[in-house]
């Protein structure tokens, strides 16, 4: 059974700081994606990686994937307060398997 | 363009009780895919449908039950619920339903059983 895993859970930072989510799952896949998520709402996609060492990046997200690894991060640039929200990666493999969530919250 | 659709928005029911869920997917999506978000996991898988198909079940009780129309829209259906089926139910649509194909979400039903 394919699990996806992401750390932290949690991750409180400051504005202008810079951090990286990480996604590791258990069984080989070729496509992943990120998702946002703000409270009470659906789910945004952000990114999808379709092959190992793909890099995305959109605004102050950055996204990559190592398949040999299996694992994905999402780094984070100079962090504002409006990238607040939860974040999902999400593996492929017959259909989507989400990872627990990682809740970001960005301070002053 | 209109999005994936669902309806209700929120619903309360009791515990023993049945609901119907409902979606429309974007159109020309032909597969739609039901999701259980309970508060503070990620979603879980429960069907995947395409062309009026099941193809696809997660790990759910026989309680839980989906059908596709014609038009493509879809309904979930809960038989005797249960304080634990309380979440945010989502739906996907996607063209073909294969693994290359992106699901777009709706913006869930939240349901809670008192």
């Amino acid at each position: 059974e394919l699990k996806v895993e992401q750390n932290p859970l949690f991750l409180s930072m400051q504005e202008g700081k810079n951090y990286t989510i990480y996604c590791n799952y258990s069984t080989t896949s070729d496509r992943l994606y990120w998702y946002r998520q703000d409270p009470g709402k659906s789910l945004e996609s952000l990114f999808v990686l379709l092959s190992n060492g793909a890099v995305k990046q959109e605004g102050r997200l950055m996204a990559s994937l190592d398949t040999k690894a299996r694992l994905s991060t999402l780094h984070i640039t100079a962090a504002v307060h409006d990238l607040s929200a939860t974040y999902f990666c999400a593996v492929v493999r017959g259909k989507l398997t989400f990872g627990q969530g990682t809740i970001l919250t960005v301070h002053p | 363009d209109a999005g994936v659709t669902q309806s209700p928005t929120h619903l309360i029911k009791t515990r023993g009780q049945h609901v119907t869920l409902r979606c429309s997917p974007i159109s020309g999506h032909k597969s739609v895919s039901w999701y259980q978000q309970v508060l503070g996991q990620g979603p879980q898988f429960i069907f995947q449908y395409y062309e009026k198909e099941e193809r696809g079940r997660g790990n759910f009780p026989d309680r839980f039950s989906a059908r596709q129309f014609p038009n493509y829209s879809s309904e979930l259906n809960v038989n005797a619920l249960l304080l634990g089926d309380s979440a945010l139910y989502l739906c996907a649509s996607s063209l073909l339903g294969g693994e290359t194909d992106t699901q777009y979400f709706g913006p869930g039903t939240r349901l809670t059983v008192l």
